[in-house]
């Protein structure tokens, strides 16, 4: 069964810090994979995903993301942090039939100045 | 401009009383979907339809029940089985296929009284 671990529930960088989000996956088919960011109070809106192709998969904000298979890891990262990047984020898995979507239990990003 | 709206932004439940969160989206969209969610525990799917007229169980389905009358339609009842309902939902939709983007609503905090 699909499976999604984000590692670290809180994360503190300093502006200008690289920010790295980790999220390890397990699918027993080609996973489709997403990372998700939320604001306060506010819904999910998609960062990046991977569905084929290249495995180094870019986003808005200046995020990105690799699809490495032989570790079964999607991580997210930034070069540098800014204070508007503090959120909750979230990485999610496809499941097995493609109907819906797992996720992990997010990692809220804190940045100090 | 297309999206999906949630409705109200706030929902105040007595005991024994049953409540529908409202979800609509205009983006043509086949499936539709409900998430709780819980400090620390991501993302709960609570029930999920692909098609008119359709729906199946998400992981959390107990106390929660839906229709799907409408395709840009999809209201969730928090029935009085639910005991603890006090959490923040969230409604999504997307185009079939699991590589698609889910696309979020700005989400209802359900408080009980």
């Amino acid at each position: 069964a699909q499976s999604v671990t984000q590692l670290g529930s809180h994360v503190s960088v300093s502006e200008g810090a690289l920010v790295l989000l980790r999220c390890n996956y397990s699918s027993s088919v080609p996973p489709y994979l997403f990372w998700y960011v939320q604001y306060p109070n506010q819904g999910l809106q998609l960062l990046l995903k991977y569905t084929t192709g290249a495995t180094l998969v870019k986003g808005i904000n200046g995020f990105e993301a690799e699809f490495k298979k032989s570790e079964t890891s999607f991580h997210l990262t930034k070069p540098s942090a800014h204070m508007s990047d503090a959120a909750e984020y979230f990485c999610a898995v496809s499941n097995q039939a493609g109907t819906a979507l797992i996720f992990g239990k997010g990692t809220t990003l804190s940045v100090s100045s | 401009d297309g999206g999906i709206t949630q409705s109200p932004k706030y929902l105040f439940r007595k005991e024994g009383q049953n409540v529908t969160l409202s979800c609509e989206q205009n983006l043509n969209h086949d499936a539709m979907y409900w998430y709780r969610q819980d400090p620390g525990q991501g993302l709960r799917l609570i029930y999920y339809s692909q098609i008119v007229n359709d729906f199946q169980k998400g992981d959390i389905a107990e106390g929660y029940s839906v229709s799907r009358e409408k395709k840009e339609s999809f209201p969730l009842t928090v029935t009085s089985a639910q005991k603890n309902p006090t959490a923040f939902y969230l409604c999504a939709s997307r185009l079939a296929g699991g590589q698609e983007t889910q696309y979020f609503g700005p989400g209802t905090r359900l408080l009980v009284l």
